[in-house]
């Protein structure tokens, strides 16, 4: 069975400073992994993914994530936080040849204050 | 980007009643829509795959005679919550599968919430 970590549940961050958010999957198979992003009162967007090749991957808005296989992790980074980036992080997987049903984690807030 | 609009944003009603959730495709034609469910603090579940034109494949433990599922069009799912309960108060959320280009991508709606009183 596959599921995702995300080990925080809320990340409170200055403007400006840098902010990692940690997703961890277990999987004994090959995965696809994302990044989610949900503002209040709207639906997820797709802020990266990775699917195969470069294990850095560069998203949406400065966001970037990492795809570690060794450490089965897929954290998502920013060097510069802005308030408009407070929200919901969501990291999911999709076991490849599992029909691509998405699994959530249960998501970070991300909370940046001036 | 590609829309996907969920209606109604927010419901109440009593127990015992029935609920139509509307999830649709704005810009594009989605043969695949899917159906999640997320409690508060706690992640996305996948309760159903929604198939234009067939029926709808189930997640084990979702009742299907309880939520009833539609794909009619290629731009349509609906989601019909039957004798709504209380411990069906929840934030439903719909997706669409886009097949664009050769890519396919998923689009997720705004939610629904649905609080049964």
């Amino acid at each position: 069975a596959q599921s995702v970590t995300q080990l925080d549940s809320q990340v409170p961050v200055f403007e400006e400073a840098p902010v990692e958010l940690r997703c961890n999957y277990s999987s004994s198979v090959s995965v696809y992994l994302f990044w989610y992003v949900q503002y209040p009162n709207q639906g997820l967007q797709l802020l990266l993914k990775y699917l195969s090749g470069s294990t850095l991957v560069k998203g949406i808005n400065g966001f970037e994530a990492e795809f570690n296989k060794s450490q089965t992790s897929f954290h998502l980074r920013k060097p510069s936080v802005h308030i408009s980036d407070t929200a919901e992080y969501f990291c999911a997987v999709i076991l490849t040849g599992g029909g691509n049903k998405l699994t959530f984690g249960t998501g970070t807030q991300l909370k940046v204050e001036l | 980007g590609a829309v996907v609009s969920q209606h109604p944003s927010r419901v109440i009603c009593k127990s015992g009643t029935s609920v139509k959730i509307e999830c649709r495709s704005l810009d594009f034609q989605a043969t695949t829509m899917f159906w999640y469910r997320q409690f508060p603090k706690q992640s996305l579940m996948l309760m159903a795959t929604s198939n234009e034109g067939s029926k709808a494949t189930y997640e084990q433990g979702v009742e299907k005679d309880k939520f009833l599922i539609n794909h009619a069009s290629l731009t349509l799912s609906t989601l019909t919550v039957t004798s709504a309960h209380p411990e069906d108060s929840s934030f439903y959320i719909c997706s669409a599968r886009s097949q664009r280009g050769g890519r396919e991508t998923q689009y997720f709606g705004p939610g629904t919430r649905l609080l049964v009183l």
